[in-house]
């Protein structure tokens, strides 16, 4: 079954520390980018961050730049996300999405568009 | 940074069409995608690529791009189909959303 599913959510206090994770299935994990996107309570999506198919390139909002590091172990066919120095504001649902696919043959990425998400896991910051 | 302004909200009666719009500067050239996200859910993508739709999407679903605006049309809108829809667009290798429209069928 083709699926994501998050994991390590839970009520942290301002200025403390949270690794949330999410273990793929069902598909080659190693041959796709992965992303974070957030939802805070009531409001839009926020991208959050996003790692290559290799873990060798990332990129972040400006928003958690700097306390945030999104990582992968294609061993495991998961992908995390270190989240430091916690603030009020990053309350929300995150949720991680696959992206583009890298063909190894080609050299290409194709399909930049998120195609698979989980269902989240819920981040209280507050003290 | 870039933008995307879509408006809070839009309402349809069932069986009728309902157009959602985005806006971006020059956003005609680059590529807009679309999803939809009902109450409790994950989103789903329903366009991709301005007008693409994925397998299992149902065809009532279209999109283009055209200027500075993106444009998600629902045509014979079903109750099915409240829900907050979202543009996503990517600056460089940032991807950025709208802010989401709530589609209300009544």
């Amino acid at each position: 079954q083709v699926q994501l599913v998050e994991s390590g959510g839970g009520v942290v206090q301002p200025g403390r520390s949270l690794r949330l994770s999410c273990v793929a299935s069902g598909f080659t994990f190693s041959s796709y980018t992965m992303h974070w996107v957030r939802q805070a309570p009531g409001k839009g999506l926020e991208w959050v961050a996003v790692i290559s198919y290799d873990g060798s390139n990332k990129y972040y909002a400006d928003s958690v730049k700097g306390r945030f590091t999104i990582s992968r172990d294609n061993s495991k066919n998961t992908l995390y996300l270190q989240m430091n120095s916690l603030r009020a504001e990053d309350t929300a649902v995150y949720y991680c999405a696959r992206g583009a696919y890298y063909d190894i043959l080609t050299g290409y990425y194709r399909g930049w568009y998120f195609d698979l998400w989980g269902r989240g896991t819920l981040v209280s910051v507050s003290s | 940074s870039y933008e995307l302004t879509q408006p809070p909200s839009v309402s349809v009666s069932p069986g009728q069409t309902a157009s959602i719009t985005c806006s971006g500067d020059k956003l005609g050239d680059i590529y807009a995608y679309w999803y939809q996200q009902k109450p409790g859910q994950s989103p789903v993508l329903v366009i991709y690529q301005d007008s693409k739709r994925p397998s299992g999407i149902p065809e009532r679903f279209s999109g283009s791009s055209s200027g500075n605006t993106a444009t998600l049309t629902i045509s014979g809108t079903q109750a099915m189909d409240e829900a907050d829809y979202y543009c996503q667009a990517w600056d460089s290798s940032t991807a950025v959303f709208g802010g989401g429209t709530k589609l209300t069928v009544l």
